[in-house]
């Protein structure tokens, strides 16, 4: 079992929908959590962190439930500048160090 | 700053041939890691160093492939000999202590091994 999973997709969603995205993770000493972003052909980017508590940044809401090893991203109002490949990322420490692993990403096409 | 910077951009080599990345992190970054990406595979850590110690390099495939980071502002990752399965994309990323969840990726290495 891969330590960290995601769907793959595409998903593809027209302008304005709400899209959301899962993960789990398999090493429930993780403590930190994360989403990436990576733009076709691009280097990826720290999206946001992933908070027990939830937390939301604009039209971007992430949750983690721990109990489940679950992670979710879910994307309001969606624009054509939302299309990206969503990377699920996990630090797990100690022992992982400062290790991040990352999921394979679930690719977003918005779509007018 | 200028990020991470990465060199050269694209790689296309033969077969059995030497090839070395290099990677200068963001100034004052005392974690350098080094990845590839592939579709099947996704992102994979090869090698990560702390005040430029190789702290773990379980991630590296084979004797083929070294890392090296001689001094704060420089790394290498160098591949002898090149196969073809080596094609990917490699990133270096950097961050710093008391940061240590983000890490900033260089745009990356695209290599292709003929």
């Amino acid at each position: 079992r891969k330590e960290v999973e995601q769907d793959p997709g595409p998903f593809n969603v027209p302008e304005g929908a709400t899209v959301a995205f899962n993960c789990t993770y398999s090493n429930s000493a993780s403590q930190s959590f994360f989403w990436y972003r990576q733009d076709c052909r691009k280097e990826p980017k720290l999206l946001m962190s992933v908070y027990s508590s939830g937390n939301e940044d604009g039209r971007f809401t992430a949750q983690l439930n721990r109990a489940s090893q679950y992670i979710s991203l879910l994307i309001r109002d969606s624009k054509l500048s939302d299309s990206a490949t969503y990377l699920c990322v996990v630090n797990t420490f100690p022992g992982g160090g400062n290790k991040l692993t990352f999921g394979t990403g679930t690719q977003l096409k918005v779509e007018l | 700053d200028a990020g991470v910077i990465q060199s050269p951009r694209h790689e296309v080599t033969e077969m059995g041939q030497e090839v070395t990345l290099r990677c200068k992190p963001i100034s004052g970054h005392d974690y350098l890691f080094w990845y590839r990406q592939t579709m099947m595979r996704g992102l994979e850590l090869l090698i990560y160093f702390n005040n430029n110690v190789p702290i773990d390099d379980s991630g590296m495939p084979e004797d083929r492939f070294s890392a090296k980071m001689p001094n704060a502002s420089f790394s290498t990752l160098k591949i002898q000999p090149s196969e073809p399965r080596d094609s990917a994309v490699y990133f270096c990323a950097s961050t710093a202590t008391g940061d240590l969840n983000i890490q900033y990726f260089g745009a990356g290495t695209r290599l292709s091994v003929l």
